[in-house]
């Protein structure tokens, strides 16, 4: 499975909005129902922490200024307000047939 | 509190071997399906191997044949063997419980 996120790069000033897209190869939607497909947010030097899984689901701590939406091969977070914390690069990642990766994307501050 | 940490990385020649180990805490790796992923410098995520809580296993393309997964539940630890080592094996090391709880990684470069 092939995970394509757009954009690639996405300079944002403080307060305003983000949207990010993954799109997939095939259906993420598994055998038992779910749609594993996650979102996990790096900052340089440090490992991934997850932010919304199964397509909507904040993890816990999570601000409320993330969320997840899409289903099948579509999926979409969005930011609705940029804090300074929120830099670094988001991936997409589907865990319905072992793990793959979206490219990264890379939130600068305008 | 789960926690996970890596250790073993390492420079090594190419046509080398490591291991490098995870150990947890706050769970039972055995109970679980544990991860690693490695991340090559300024790149992006790439899966490398899973051990389900049955002890299947499973491993990308790209390290098929070189690597091994194991675990020791006696230690709680999840093993990555790495034999045959390339230039393109250079990366961070993270292992992971589901997508929620990340070791904070160990370098492995391989020159």
């Amino acid at each position: 499975i092939v995970l394509t996120q757009t954009p690639l790069s996405s300079p944002v000033a403080l307060g305003q909005p983000a949207s990010i897209s993954c799109r997939s190869s095939q259906s993420l939607v598994h055998s038992d129902g779910n749609t594993y497909l996650s979102w996990l947010h790096q900052r340089p030097g440090q490992p991934p922490r997850l932010l919304i899984h199964k397509i909507s689901n904040r993890f816990s701590g999570v601000p409320d200024r993330f969320s997840g939406s899409g289903a099948g091969t579509d999926f979409t977070l969005e930011i609705s307000r940029v804090e300074a914390e929120d830099v670094g690069v988001y991936y997409c990642m589907q865990a319905t047939q072992f793990w793959t990766f979206g490219q990264g994307t890379k939130v600068e501050i305008k | 509190e789960v926690q996970l940490v890596e250790s073993g990385g390492a420079l090594v020649q190419p046509g080398g071997s490591l291991r490098l180990s995870c150990t947890a805490s706050g769970f039972t790796v055995s109970s679980n399906y544990m991860n690693w992923v490695r991340q090559a410098p300024g790149r992006g995520l790439e899966w490398v191997s899973v051990i389900f809580s049955d002890g299947i296993i499973y491993y990308a393309d790209s390290v098929k044949g070189r690597f091994i997964i194991s675990r020791d539940n006696s230690k709680n630890t999840v093993y990555l063997q790495m034999n045959s080592l390339r230039a393109e094996d250079t990366a961070v090391y993270y292992c992971a419980q589901t997508a929620a709880y990340w070791g904070q990684g160990t370098l492995v470069t391989v020159s």
